[in-house]
């Protein structure tokens, strides 16, 4: 299985300020073939389901505001929040579905200083 | 506008059984694949399992090989769950999600939709 590792386990970060959430998977989820990473970062606000936010590590979903962005390539990887806002403090989880066995890592908590 | 809608979590006794339910609409049920992903309290996310479009295909996380079975009706465009030999390790709330079926590569990935989750407490 691949497993999935994120740092920090959490941040504060003043309003306004830049947030990094860094992401490791124990092998590559680069597929050589079409050249995509198999990486997406998930956002969760106390009680809700988690809302997709960058899919194949760094295509926008509709409707996520452009201050959030992803990079990296084959293990590591990086959530930017570039201008905290009050409404970003949630819990950041990233999932590789590079294998049919599918795996999220532990989250990162982000909270407003 | 797709929904996902989870029911059927409750409080069961250690080594109990549960089925839970995930009814949807708003998208060709028969063209995707389906999953269940949990959650227990104050905790990460886990994926449970996934199914293939026409059932014939299942994948499941370890600690619940042998004791869960993922399964779905195309005639209901539901998934279900159905979870034997409950522990207590897992309590926690499920969720319903949909994975992203991508046309260009011909395969699931990304969870694209949730349901709102149903909690499942296995305790004395």
């Amino acid at each position: 299985d691949i497993v999935m590792t994120q740092s920090p386990d959490s941040l504060v970060v003043s309003l306004g300020e830049r947030a990094t959430i860094n992401c490791k998977s124990s092998q590559s989820v680069l597929y050589n073939s079409n050249n995509k990473n198999y990486l997406a970062w998930y956002q969760q606000k106390p009680g809700q389901p988690p809302k997709l936010l960058i899919y194949w590590a760094s295509t926008r979903e509709s409707g996520v505001p452009d201050r959030f962005s992803g990079s990296g390539s084959g293990t590591d990887f990086t959530l930017t929040i570039s201008s905290l806002q009050a409404e970003d403090v949630a819990v950041y989880y990233c999932q590789q579905y590079y294998s049919p066995l599918f795996t999220f890592g532990p989250g990162t908590k982000v909270d407003v200083k | 506008e797709v929904h996902l809608v989870e029911s059927g979590g409750g409080l069961v006794q250690p080594g109990g059984s549960l089925r839970l339910s995930c009814a949807t609409s708003g998208f060709t049920f028969r063209d995707h694949w389906m999953s269940w992903v949990r959650q227990a309290p104050g905790k990460g996310l886990e994926w449970v399992a996934n199914t293939k479009e026409d059932g014939s295909e299942t994948f499941y996380v370890d600690s619940v090989k042998g004791r869960f079975t993922i399964s779905r009706d195309s005639t209901k465009n539901s998934v279900y769950l159905q979870m034997n030999s409950l522990r207590v390790e897992d309590t926690a709330v499920y969720y319903c999600a949909r994975p992203h079926y991508d046309v260009v590569i011909g395969r699931k990935t990304y969870f694209d939709y949730w349901g709102q989750g149903t909690l499942v407490t296995v305790s004395s």
